[in-house]
């Protein structure tokens, strides 16, 4: 059965730090590594895909890699502002095509 | 209206009530989902629908029932629930079902079951 963790639970950082999270997961056969972030009182917003094939994706100061013979995946964010404060939470589809979910960081960027 | 939205945003209810949620997405997608978010755990996908049926259940007790009348639309009948089932239960939609596409989340409903 699928596990997906997170490590930390939480983390604070002082804001122009850049800072990485991580994503395990117990099974390789995934189809796809999704982040996504979690504000306060509003849903889960899409930040970047990965597919199996691939190593890494990029997006503005996210940076997300993928190494699924080791079952991890790191996001990676560049110069940290206060507005990047949020829960990180990534998910692996699996050969259903369902997600499976970490319980997530929960980052705090301190001004 | 643009995304996904659900409605109500807060639900408080007894152990006897019966309520439902709502969730309509202005997308366009074909695959739409309920999920279960319980304080520091992960996310728990409880139904899939795709084409407006039924994919996947994941073990959900009865006192849930989905119901997903057309592409746009997804409820979530509620009765005879447990404390425990207090969370936050997030809709969420993709293209297709079949393919681990992207998500498009709404803003969920707090639920409280007193």
């Amino acid at each position: 059965k699928q596990e997906v963790t997170q490590i930390p639970a939480a983390l604070s950082v002082p804001e122009g730090e850049n800072l990485v999270l991580n994503c395990s997961f117990t099974d390789s056969a995934i189809y796809n590594l999704q982040w996504f972030r979690q504000d306060p009182g509003k849903g889960l917003t899409s930040l970047l895909l990965i597919q199996s094939s691939q190593r890494e994706q990029t997006s503005g100061r996210l940076n997300a890699s993928l190494d699924k013979s080791s079952g991890r995946s790191t996001l990676y964010i560049a110069a940290s502002q206060p507005g990047d404060s949020a829960t990180y939470l990534c998910a692996v589809a699996d050969s259903n095509y369902q997600l499976i979910w970490g319980a997530g960081t929960k980052l705090i960027i301190k001004p | 209206e643009t995304g996904v939205t659900q409605t109500p945003r807060h639900l408080v209810m007894g152990m006897t009530n019966k309520k439902s949620l709502k969730c309509e997405q202005h997308l366009g997608h074909n695959a739409m989902y309920w999920y279960k978010q319980s304080a520091k755990k992960p996310l728990e996908l409880m139904f899939v629908y795709n084409f407006k049926e039924q994919t996947e259940n994941n073990s959900v007790p009865s006192r849930f029932s989905p119901e997903c009348p057309n592409s746009s639309h997804l409820f979530l009948h509620l009765h005879t629930l447990q404390p425990e089932d207090s969370a936050l239960y997030l809709c969420a939609s993709s293209q297709d079902g079949g393919s681990g596409d992207t998500q498009y989340f709404g803003p969920g409903t707090r639920l409280t079951v007193l």
